[in-house]
């Protein structure tokens, strides 16, 4: 089955770590660039991140720039993202999806995982 | 940075009428060397994540209703649903992937009148 599993989020304190895993399955990895877009409770989505499908390009949103690392294990078929010095602000449900050959457009998408920043 | 504006915020539309969303991006997403659009549609229902039913502002994505059509250029844009559904109640978003940072419109909640 074609798929995305996103896994990690949690509640955690301001300026705190967080790293985010998405699982794929049901195609070839490597193959495509992935993002990350998360949804703050009851707001729009907010793209955050993409990587090329070697690894090789990074992009970031001005909003997490220099705190968010977005990497991937084509071994392993799994995208991460690293979050550092979290913000409340950065409270939300963090999609991953694939993006369609070298077009950040995206066919599928995983269901989200929630990361609540509060003290 | 490009910014997309989806016009309305929300809109009410009663079965089997006409439903009419409008994206607006700060500058032209139209690349000339292939003049296509990079402007994509998705809808999102409650607790699911989204869903593509748009790219190139008017392909529409393998199993979407043909009562949906996308359409525009430049900067202007329009998703249209020709006969309001009941399962097409959900929010829509607008998406430019002509250059990073891959900005979202802030979302059109379609609901039943």
């Amino acid at each position: 089955e074609v798929q995305l599993v996103g896994s990690g989020g949690g509640l955690l304190q301001p300026g705190g770590s967080l790293r985010l895993s998405c699982s794929a399955s049901g195609f070839t990895f490597s193959s495509y660039a992935m993002t990350w877009v998360r949804q703050a409770p009851g707001k729009g989505l907010e793209w955050v991140s993409g990587i090329t499908g070697s690894g090789g390009g990074t992009y970031y949103a001005d909003s997490v720039k220099g705190r968010f690392t977005i990497s991937r294990d084509n071994s392993k078929n799994t995208l991460y993202l690293q979050m550092n010095s979290l913000r409340a602000e950065d409270t939300a449900v963090y999609h991953c999806a694939k993006a369609v050959e070298t077009n950040w457009y995206f066919d599928l998408w995983g269901r989200g995982t929630l990361v609540t920043v509060s003290s | 940075d490009i910014v997309m504006t989806q016009s309305p915020d929300s809109l009410a539309v009663s079965l089997g009428e006409r439903a009419t969303i409008n994206c607006k991006s700060s500058q032209s997403v139209l690349y000339s060397s292939n003049n296509k659009n990079y402007l994509a549609w998705y809808q999102q229902k409650p607790g699911q994540p989204p869903k593509l039913l748009f790219y190139w502002a008017s392909t529409r994505e393998s199993g979407v209703p043909d009562r949906f059509s996308g359409s525009g250029s430049g900067t202007d844009f329009t998703l249209t649903i020709s006969s309001l559904q009941a399962e097409d109640v959900a929010v829509y978003y607008c998406q430019q992937y002509y250059s990073a940072p891959y900005s979202f419109g802030q979302g059109t909640e379609l609901e039943i009148k």
